[in-house]
């Protein structure tokens, strides 16, 4: 099974700054045959499902700002905010669906300095 | 504008049984591969369950494998979990959710959630 893993757990970060959160897999999530990386970021506000954010490792979601983008392949990802608005309060997940069982990471909870 | 609502969550028993519903609009079921997702109070996503458009691929989690049936009813546009021998730690709230692929069959993401429905198992 592929265990994925967030850092940091939680993060505070000031208004219009960047904010940087890494995930890790246990195996690669690149599949050689098509080249791309099965792995999703999403957004879950209290109360609310997760929203997807990113797929495919790096392609943004329709009608998600331009503000979030995901980077990295194989095994190490990262989920950028690069300018932190109010809004973007939240837990941030990563997403294996390259092997069932699918997985998730912890979940990093992400705040305001 | 697509949606999945859930339902069928409540309070039960150890050892009690429930059948969730996720009914889906805006879109048709039949095309999709779907998920369920758990998430217990205060804790991280879980996944649970999925199912292929034909109904002819299942596949559980290892701590669901056994008690818990995928199905789905392409006709009502509805995904269905049927949920036995319930145990304490299956208590979570409960999310649907479709599987996007592109026009080659690749998986792309999840992209549509329900709201999700509770289930609690307590005596």
């Amino acid at each position: 099974d592929i265990v994925m893993t967030q850092s940091p757990d939680s993060l505070a970060v000031s208004l219009g700054e960047r904010a940087t959160i890494n995930c890790q897999s246990s195996q690669t999530l690149l599949y050689s045959s098509n080249n791309k990386n099965y792995l999703g970021w999403f957004q879950q506000k209290p109360g609310q499902p997760p929203k997807l954010l990113i797929y495919w490792a790096s392609t943004r979601e329709s009608g998600v700002p331009d503000r979030f983008s995901g980077s990295g392949s194989g095994t190490d990802f990262t989920l950028t905010i690069s300018s932190l608005q109010a809004e973007d309060v939240a837990v941030y997940y990563c997403h294996q669906y390259y092997s069932t069982p699918y997985s998730f990471g912890q979940g990093t909870k992400l705040e305001i300095k | 504008e697509a949606q999945l609502v859930e339902s069928g969550g409540g309070l039960v028993q150890p050892g009690g049984s429930l059948r969730l519903s996720c009914e889906a609009s805006g879109f048709t079921l039949s095309s999709y591969w779907m998920h369920w997702v758990r998430q217990a109070p205060g804790k991280g996503l879980v996944w649970v369950s999925h199912i292929n458009s034909d109904e002819s691929t299942t596949t559980y989690a290892d701590s669901v494998k056994g008690r818990f049936t995928i199905s789905r009813d392409n006709a009502k546009n509805t995904l269905y979990l049927q949920m036995d021998s319930l145990r304490a730690e299956d208590s979570a709230v409960y999310y649907c959710s479709r599987e996007r692929r592109d026009s080659s069959g690749v998986r792309v993401a999840f992209d549509i959630w329900g709201q999700g429905t509770m289930v609690t198992v307590s005596s």
